[in-house]
């Protein structure tokens, strides 16, 4: 069965601090990797992946693939508590789930001033 | 363009009765999804559509109905509401299905049933 497992599950940090947040993945043939930014509303697209050792960076965010341990991570320097937010890891898989996102239960971060 | 609208923006039903999500996209997107999001389990698909006319399953798609007859709209239809279905639902479209192509959210819809 696919799947995608994110952790940690929540993270409470300080303003300033650097976090790190992982997913991992399983599925059947993988084809990209999203991380979504989620607030109070609905989640909000922040990078695709698609080749391994290939950072994308955006401001103080930024993530890399890893094919061959089958994950990636996703960086935030300098964190704000305008970074408090639930963080989705989503995997598109082209076989199994026939081309559709598994998304990944989510980090909740909370950035404390 | 408006992008992804969800109405209602909140609901509460009794078990048994039966009502219609609607989801609206101006994009002219092809590809358009429903997800459930409960706490602790991220996003899970209920149903998806591909184009007009061509609707699919996805993993949890047990007490909902969809249609496709117009590019735009994409309504979720409950059929008997159940406590288990009490989430947070959203819509989603993209120019076509996967993730090369970049989905865009709705504001959700809160439904509790009792």
């Amino acid at each position: 069965e696919d799947k995608v497992v994110q952790s940690p599950l929540s993270l409470v940090v300080h303003e300033g601090d650097t976090v790190t947040l992982n997913c991992s993945y399983e599925v059947t043939n993988f084809r990209s990797l999203l991380w979504y930014k989620q607030e109070k509303k609905a989640p909000t697209f922040l990078f695709m992946l698609t080749s391994s050792g290939i950072e994308k960076k955006s401001g103080r965010l930024s993530s890399i693939l890893d094919k061959k341990e089958l994950s990636s991570i996703l960086n935030i320097t300098a964190t704000q508590t305008g970074d408090s937010a639930i963080y989705l890891c989503a995997v598109e898989d082209y076989g199994g789930s026939q081309g559709n996102l598994i998304f990944g239960k989510g980090t909740k971060l909370s950035v404390k001033p | 363009n408006a992008g992804v609208t969800q109405t209602p923006k909140f609901q509460v039903l009794k078990t048994g009765q039966s009502m219609t999500l609607q989801c609206a996209q101006d994009m002219n997107h092809e590809y358009m999804s429903w997800y459930r999001q409960d706490p602790g389990m991220g996003l899970r698909l209920i149903h998806y559509s591909v184009g007009a006319g061509i609707t699919d399953q996805g993993e949890v798609p047990n007490g909902y109905n969809v249609s496709r007859s117009t590019t735009e709209d994409f309504p979720l239809r409950l059929l008997s509401a159940a406590p288990s279905q009490t989430s947070v639902y959203f819509c989603a479209s993209s120019y076509s299905r996967g993730g090369h192509n970049e989905q865009f959210f709705g504001p959700g819809t809160r439904l509790t049933v009792l």
